[in-house]
């Protein structure tokens, strides 16, 4: 069963505005974060951003903050006034407790127009 | 003041060749991990090190093998690559396998089987 969806494949966004990439997350473990990490082209993945299950409030991190509705089990990614350099691919992550694993969406393909 | 590195960054082998890639990291971290990416997907993790204690993961294939000879060093041994198994290899670390430990990653390695 998939358990993290990202529904939008491709999004496209001027530079200078704010974007929002979504995901939704699925799990019965109370205790769990999310991640969401950026791959440009050259390959790595570059964390951006983590959201614990117990934190009361959105994180932030410069530029980027995510929208934390833990009864909607959504996280989604702001990326507010994008750069030409924000054109990546984006994934959100999840991880249980006590479990290793990173667990990945597909993916959102973000290109930042001039 | 590179984090996790990864050499090569590029390599290719001959159908049946065995290759080893490998991972370093200067972040003391107790967890090492090995994901495939192939294009357009997520990565896949297919095991991790908890210090010495060594994790496969239910699909990975016997191809797939790993080495951790010390914290620092971790490699993955591929015995007779197909030309399925070219993708971008990952490697991360974490501190800890808990649910608030960010997992940072390597610049990857891009493997090409001829």
């Amino acid at each position: 069963a998939q358990k993290i969806t990202q529904t939008q494949p491709g999004m496209f966004v001027q530079e200078k505005e704010a974007v929002t990439l979504d995901c939704t997350y699925d799990t019965s473990d109370p205790s769990y974060g999310l991640f969401w990490y950026k791959q440009p082209s050259s390959g790595e993945m570059i964390f951006l951003i983590y959201q614990g299950s117990y934190d009361q409030q959105n994180a932030t991190e410069g530029r980027y903050s995510l929208n934390f509705q833990k009864a909607r089990k959504s996280a989604n990614l702001v990326i507010s006034a994008s750069q030409l350099g924000d054109s990546a691919m984006y994934f959100c992550a999840m991880r249980e407790y006590q479990k290793g694993k990173l667990i990945f969406g597909q993916g959102t393909e973000l290109s930042v127009k001039p | 003041d590179a984090m996790v590195i990864q050499n090569p960054r590029y390599q290719v082998t001959q159908f049946g060749k065995p290759v080893t890639l490998s991972c370093s990291q200067t972040l003391n971290h107790n967890v090492m991990y090995w994901y495939q990416q192939k294009s357009s997907q997520a990565p896949k993790l297919l095991f991790h090190y908890y210090d010495k204690d060594f994790n496969n993961e239910a699909d990975t294939p016997d191809n797939f093998q790993s080495r951790r000879p010390n914290t620092s060093f971790c490699f993955l041994d591929i015995r007779s690559p197909g030309l399925g198994d070219a993708a971008m290899y990952l490697c991360a670390t974490s501190r800890e396998q808990g649910s608030t430990d960010t997992q940072y990653f390597g610049p990857g390695t891009r493997l090409t089987v001829l």
